[in-house]
């Protein structure tokens, strides 16, 4: 099985910043990574699909990128609505989760 | 709208079974995969159990393998998991999601239901 780890776990920012999250493959998976996020006692939302395809309805803010084994979340300028925890998943493997807290 | 809705979590006793269910409604249920995703409290996700859209192919974690089956009824539009020999690591909000195959994600999740194994 593919195993997906995230880092940093926690990210600490302030709004108005800039941040990436890391998201890495044990094999290569082409482009085949989505990015959710999760917010407390809610399901996870898709945001980016196939490492880079913005999910329709969500903020151009957001950006992903990469491909084969390591990908990138990058969100260009924090909203306070963006505090939240932050997932990579390639088919049926999710990584550990990056909690990004202000 | 897409929604999906679960049912059936609640308190259960060690080595007992549950039937989870999910209602589909706003989509064609029988034009997507589905899949259960799970998280334990404070946990980052995890897969259970996924079933294609014709019912042919079915897939299971190695954690609940020979346990838990999965199970959909198209007409219905309606999704199950049957847990067995419920173990306390199995303690989790279950969730329900459409799996896109052709680009390998989850696009949309119901809300959840919380099952609880514990003596």
């Amino acid at each position: 099985d593919i195993q997906m780890t995230q880092s940093p776990s926690t990210l600490s920012a302030s709004v108005g910043d800039r941040v990436t999250i890391t998201c890495r493959a044990s094999q290569t998976i082409s482009r085949w990574l989505a990015w959710y996020q999760q917010k407390p006692g809610k399901a996870p939302k898709l945001l980016i699909y196939k490492a880079s395809n913005l999910e329709i309805g969500v903020p151009s803010r957001f950006s992903g990128n990469g491909s084969g084994t390591e990908f990138t979340l990058t969100i260009s300028s924090l909203q306070p609505d963006d505090f939240a925890t932050y997932y990579c998943q390639q088919y049926n493997s999710f990584g550990q989760g990056t909690k990004l807290e202000i | 709208e897409v929604q999906l809705v679960e049912s059936g979590g609640g308190l259960i006793q060690p080595g007992r079974s549950l039937r989870l269910s999910c209602a589909a409604s706003g989509f064609s249920f029988d034009d997507y995969a589905m899949h259960w995703v799970r998280q334990a409290p404070g946990k980052a996700l995890e897969w259970v159990s996924g079933i294609s859209w014709n019912i042919v192919d079915t897939a299971y974690a190695d954690s609940v393998k020979g346990r838990f089956t999965i199970s959909r009824d198209n007409a219905r539009k309606s999704l199950h998991l049957q847990m067995s020999n419920l173990r306390v690591e199995d303690t989790a909000f279950y969730y329900c999601a459409t799996y896109f195959g052709s680009g390998s994600y989850y696009d949309h999740w119901g809300q959840g239901t919380l099952v609880t194994v514990s003596s």
